[in-house]
């Protein structure tokens, strides 16, 4: 059973850096051909790929957001995570955390608040 | 990047009627995916590669399309279906997904 599950910290102020984790078992992001990507909705709104890492270690990001984010994972490819750098209210969203592709598999998703 | 028009934006439907929901694509891509998403609740993958029902899927439900234009059809809408469903293509990078369409029932 595939199970992912996004940690973040809940609100943060305009300026910092957003760190999130996806911790995930059911897979193994080695396998030829995973990948594990990022997507965020703002309440009410649609939704927004950011970023994903597949099983070889490539890294892709959406161009309009390129220069602030940060996808990684870690070692045992038990974990990914997502840096976005310069936060602002515009990145105040559920971030979930998607494996595969198509996406098939979601998170249940993290709020992030960005607030003064 | 590819930008997905959906129509409607919101639907009202009575248990039983047909409901069509259009995708429209500002370039052509190969494929479409569809998601339906509940209040509260993550999406789920509906339907692939056009026309493919993804596991748990009614048979109702049915996708079609090609080029610039794709749908999704419930044949006789359930109350059950009241949801907002996204298209979604990465036939080009970013993937991009359409601005949904929600899906009421009467």
């Amino acid at each position: 059973q595939v199970t992912l599950k996004e940690s973040g910290p809940g609100m943060l102020q305009p300026s910092k850096t957003l760190s999130l984790t996806c911790s995930f078992s059911g897979f193994s992001l080695s396998t030829s051909g995973m990948v594990v990507s990022w997507i965020r909705q703002p309440s009410g709104k649609s939704l927004e790929w950011l970023a994903a890492i597949d099983w070889d270690g490539d890294k892709y990001y959406n161009p309009s957001l390129k220069s602030r984010l940060t996808v990684s994972k870690d070692t045992s490819n038990t974990q990914v995570f997502l840096k976005i750098t310069s936060v602002d209210i515009a990145d105040t969203a559920t971030y979930y955390c998607v494996a595969g592709f198509p996406f098939a598999y979601w998170g249940q998703g993290t709020l992030v608040t960005v607030s003064s | 990047e590819i930008v997905l028009t959906q129509s409607p934006t919101t639907i009202a439907a009575s248990p039983g009627e047909k409901v069509t929901i259009t995708c429209r694509a500002s370039s052509s891509v190969s494929y479409m995916y569809w998601y339906q998403q509940k209040s509260g609740a993550s999406p789920k993958l509906w339907i692939y590669d056009t026309s493919k029902l993804a596991s748990g899927v009614p048979n109702r439900f049915s996708g079609s399309g090609s080029g610039t234009s794709y749908s999704l059809t419930i044949n006789t809408m359930e109350t059950e279906d009241a949801a907002t469903y996204y298209c979604q293509q990465w036939s080009s990078t970013p993937p991009t997904f359409g601005s949904g369409t929600k899906l009421e029932i009467k």
